[in-house]
């Protein structure tokens, strides 16, 4: 079957930075997704990564490891807005999005 | 504004009522998709319309029921619910489901369904 695991909840210090991660085991690859979902809100796009490597984009960064079925969403300098949900996803070979249940970030001050 | 709009954003239903959920999109996409959301679960693709015409149903119950006029609007149309179905029903749209498939989704706030 495919699968996507994500920590269900971490904990974080405003300021800090934290590590979100990803692994995968799905039929074929053609792309990982972040999403980002504050509680009550839409699911928003963050990034997509199709190539291995770091991709950056201001505080946020995403990294995709395809040989290892790895990919991790980095924050730095931690704002206590970043609370929310962060769901990764991944587009298999018949182009499906498997989707992770997510990850729960709470940011303390 | 995620240019998705989703009415209404709660609903309470009894289990023999019939209802609609309304999905609206102002983003010029062509793909529109319905999802369940359930708590601690992953997201689960229900339908998928790319172009109007309905191309994935995944094995939803058919007391589950979906219409899609044009390309902006998107109903589900819910009768006979079972409790279990109480979740977020999110509505979603991109483009071209078929050749943007890097296209990222976007989504309605949802609809928090309860039904008792």
């Amino acid at each position: 079957g495919q699968n996507i695991d994500q920590p269900t909840e971490m904990t974080a210090t405003e300021g800090a930075i934290v590590q979100i991660n990803c692994t995968y085991q799905t039929s074929g690859f053609n792309g990982l997704f972040w999403y980002q979902q504050h509680a009550g809100e839409a699911p928003t796009f963050l990034s997509y990564n199709v190539l291995d490597g770091l991709e950056e984009k201001g505080r946020f960064s995403s990294f995709l490891s395809r040989s290892k079925g790895y990919s991790y969403l980095l924050l730095k300098e931690l704002q206590m807005k970043d609370s929310a949900s962060y769901l990764c996803a991944v587009l298999d070979s018949n182009y499906q999005l498997i989707w992770g249940a997510g990850t729960k970030l709470i940011i303390k001050p | 504004e995620t240019g998705v709009t989703q009415t209404p954003r709660h609903l309470v239903m009894g289990m023999t009522n019939k209802k609609s959920l309304k999905c609206e999109q102002h983003l010029g996409h062509n793909a529109m998709y319905w999802y369940k959301q359930s708590a601690k679960k992953p997201l689960e693709l229900m339908f998928v319309y790319n172009f109007k015409e309905q191309t994935e149903n995944n094995s939803v119950p058919s007391r589950f029921s979906p219409e899609c006029p044009n390309s902006s609007h998107l109903f589900l149309h819910l009768h006979t619910l079972q409790p279990e179905d109480s979740a977020l029903y999110l509505c979603a749209s991109s483009q071209d489901r078929d050749r943007e498939w890097s296209s990222p989704l976007h989504f309605g706030n949802g609809t928090r369904l309860t039904v008792t």
